[in-house]
């Protein structure tokens, strides 16, 4: 099983419309997570960061479920430019450090 | 404030080819690393480094060296090229690898293919 998994989509989304994926991780212990957007052939960029239960950043929403072990990306009122593949990651506690973990994306195409 | 600078864009080696990725970042940042994106999988760890002098091996090493002699500057060296080398390559820096801090900034990726 991977440490981390992500459905590779891609999710069709008409614009205006809302649209929400998951990611699960294996790790238990894992405290820090992340969504980062990824533009076709540029570089990763960080969307979100999720500590505690969610967080919420203007039409992004991130839930993160211990109990399940899945951290959920939900995106409102889709725009054209929200089209790029979302990248979950996740802290893994192999040492003081941690280890960031990169899930392979889910690509996301908003419609007009 | 250019964040983290990462040369060339694209490369083309044949086999057995040595070449180096430069990648500098001005933002004083602790950590560095070096990561490679195949299509289908998530971002892999080639090497990494929590500060001058110090790197470390991360997922993939094999085939590939690394050096901190600055805080700046991590170039990433392929020592004998192969075809499956072949793939997208960033390097990205953070301010440390500590919880809150993990925030990763990305160079601009190189398209490497090795023929």
């Amino acid at each position: 099983r991977k440490e981390v998994e992500q459905d590779p989509g891609p999710f069709n989304v008409p614009e205006g419309a809302t649209v929400a994926f998951n990611c699960t991780y294996s790790n238990s212990a894992s405290q820090s997570f992340f969504w980062y957007r990824q533009d076709c052939r540029k570089e990763p960029k960080l969307l979100m960061s999720v500590y505690s239960s969610g967080n919420e950043d203007g039409r992004f929403t991130a839930q993160l479920n211990r109990a399940s072990q899945y951290i959920s990306l939900l995106i409102r009122d889709s725009k054209l430019s929200d089209s790029a593949t979302y990248l979950c990651v996740v802290n893994l506690p192999t040492d003081s450090w941690g280890k960031l973990q990169f899930g392979a994306g889910t690509q996301v195409v908003v419609t007009p | 404030n250019a964040g983290v600078t990462q040369t060339p864009k694209f490369q083309v080696l044949k086999t057995g080819q040595s070449m180096t990725l430069q990648c500098a970042q001005d933002m004083n940042h602790e950590y560095m690393s070096w990561y490679r994106q195949d299509p289908g999988m998530g971002l892999r760890l080639i090497h990494y480094s929590v500060g001058a002098g110090i790197t470390d091996q991360g997922e993939v090493p094999n085939g590939y060296n690394v050096s901190r002699s600055t805080t700046e500057d991590f170039p990433l060296r392929l020592l004998s090229a192969a075809p499956s080398q072949t793939s997208v390559y960033f390097c990205a820096s953070s301010y440390s690898r500590q919880a809150g801090q993990e925030k990763l900034f990305f160079g601009s990726g190189t398209q490497l293919s090795v023929l």
